[in-house]
């Protein structure tokens, strides 16, 4: 099956500080990977697309300068939350899709912002 | 926009007994799929099953099985035989706009009970 990877699974970082979060595709190319945030006892919010080469969408009310995403090849897609602050601290998950619209994801990071 | 409603916010059943849960959803799009997701205490995501819109014959995989009525756009998924380990937030999900996004519902939290 299609297996996703995602790094760091927990991270603790303080306010102000920036922190990468990686999402690879182990065993397929992924041209379009989505990043989520999830709440506890919530739903996965979408963030934005990442597209492999071009510039990713995101979301209305999700701050593009404070949520940088990079997707650089077609295995890798990064997530760096810059100036964290503790309203930050969430659980983020990634997703790689594979022909048209099957998503498998990662195991999810867990942010904590002090 | 694109919605999904799950109704049932939570959901118990006994062990080697059957219960259904129920999703419905909004979409424009003509050929799509829809899915559903597992969530278990550990917050990886998991495929359970998917069912292509075009497709008459409702998916099946071994104790899941879904019930796809297109004109009333419901997607409904049903567990046979259910065991402690299904128990887990289920999350159904259909097409949510460009870049194959894909809409999730707030999820069915379903307990298993011994």
């Amino acid at each position: 099956g299609a297996v996703v990877s995602q790094h760091p699974s927990r991270v603790i970082c303080k306010s102000g500080t920036s922190v990468k979060i990686e999402c690879r595709s182990l065993d397929f190319q992924a041209t379009t990977m989505f990043w989520y945030r999830q709440f506890p006892k919530q739903s996965l919010m979408l963030m934005a697309t990442s597209n492999e080469g071009s510039k990713a969408t995101y979301e209305q009310g999700v701050e593009k300068d404070k949520f940088l995403i990079n997707h650089a090849s077609l295995t890798l897609s990064t997530l760096t939350v810059t100036s964290a602050h503790p309203e930050d601290s969430s659980f983020y998950i990634c997703s790689a899709r594979q022909g048209r619209w099957e998503q498998y994801f990662g195991p999810g990071t867990r942010l904590t912002v002090t | 926009a694109q919605t999904v409603t799950q109704s049932q916010p939570e959901m118990s059943v006994q062990e080697a007994e059957t219960v259904t849960l129920s999703c419905t959803y909004d979409t424009s799009e003509s050929d799509y799929y829809l899915f559903w997701y597992k969530q278990p205490p550990s917050r990886q995501m998991i495929l359970v099953i998917r069912q292509e819109a075009y497709k008459q014959q409702n998916a099946t995989e071994n104790r899941f099985s879904v019930n796809f009525q297109k004109a009333a756009k419901s997607f409904s998924l049903k567990i046979s035989d259910s065991q402690l380990g299904d128990a887990a937030m289920y999350f159904c999900a259909s097409p949510g706009g460009s870049n194959y996004k894909l809409t999730f519902g707030k999820g069915t939290l379903l307990t298993v009970n011994p």
